[in-house]
């Protein structure tokens, strides 16, 4: 049972370009949502995160939304930067009394010079 | 500031063996959790300690035990050796109460064969 999914295993953005990423959700018990990336070879890399109370969280260049009612989110990098290249996993927290992290399955984005 | 380390690196066994695998935390975090990345896949929680006690454990068979000491380093141990315990092996430390990132380390690459 997959209950956080990111449904698109690579992309593809130009560099400078908006770079977009999506997550989905079932379980509504989910309470906080994180965003790691993911160089070879290197652990995962905590990027953002958004509580549930909040639907935009902004940090320089990553902004991610969240859309509860859809239980969606996005991160959203601008400009797209080389050193971006990374996978990158959604993960969600839920109010379960551990810090237990559930990841989807990542998303590799390459950015093109 | 001292991040997450772990020990080894990288780490061959054959079917029906154990391994032991180490963790040490970032410096002050009270909390350690324990991860499988099988290839093409999110990391999958194991378990969780803090204080020394398992606090919440994720769908993986008794075989798989830990421990956390007091300086909140930890193992992870594993025995009888399937080939599907081939996996990278993250420890992420955190501090309970406080923020909910977790830090995670490199990881160790575990192959049976």
């Amino acid at each position: 049972d997959q209950q956080v999914k990111q449904n698109s295993p690579s992309l593809s953005v130009q560099e400078g370009r908006i770079s977009i990423l999506n997550c989905d959700y079932t379980n509504s018990m989910f309470d906080y949502f994180l965003w790691y990336k993911k160089y070879p070879a290197e652990g995962p890399t905590f990027l953002i995160s958004i509580s549930s109370i909040k639907d935009k969280n902004e940090d320089g260049r990553f902004t991610v939304f969240l859309n509860k009612s859809a239980k969606h989110l996005s991160l959203h990098i601008v400009p797209s930067q080389p050193g971006d290249s990374a996978v990158y996993f959604c993960a969600a927290r839920g109010n379960f009394g551990n810090e237990k992290l559930t990841f989807g399955t990542g998303t590799r984005l390459t950015i093109i010079p | 500031e001292t991040g997450v380390t772990q020990s080894p690196t990288h780490l061959i066994k054959t079917r029906g063996q154990q391994v032991t695998l180490r963790c040490s935390s970032q410096s002050g975090h009270n909390t350690v959790s324990w991860y499988q990345q099988a290839l093409g896949q999110g990391p999958q929680f194991i378990f969780q300690y803090y204080r020394e006690e398992e606090n919440g454990r994720g769908n993986f068979p008794p075989r798989f035990s830990g421990l956390q000491f007091p300086n909140y380093s930890s193992e992870l141990n594993v025995n009888a050796l399937e080939l599907d315990d081939s996996a990278l092996y993250l420890c992420a430390s955190s501090l309970v109460g406080s923020v909910h990132e977790q830090y995670f380390g490199p990881g160790t690459r575990l192959t049976v064969t």
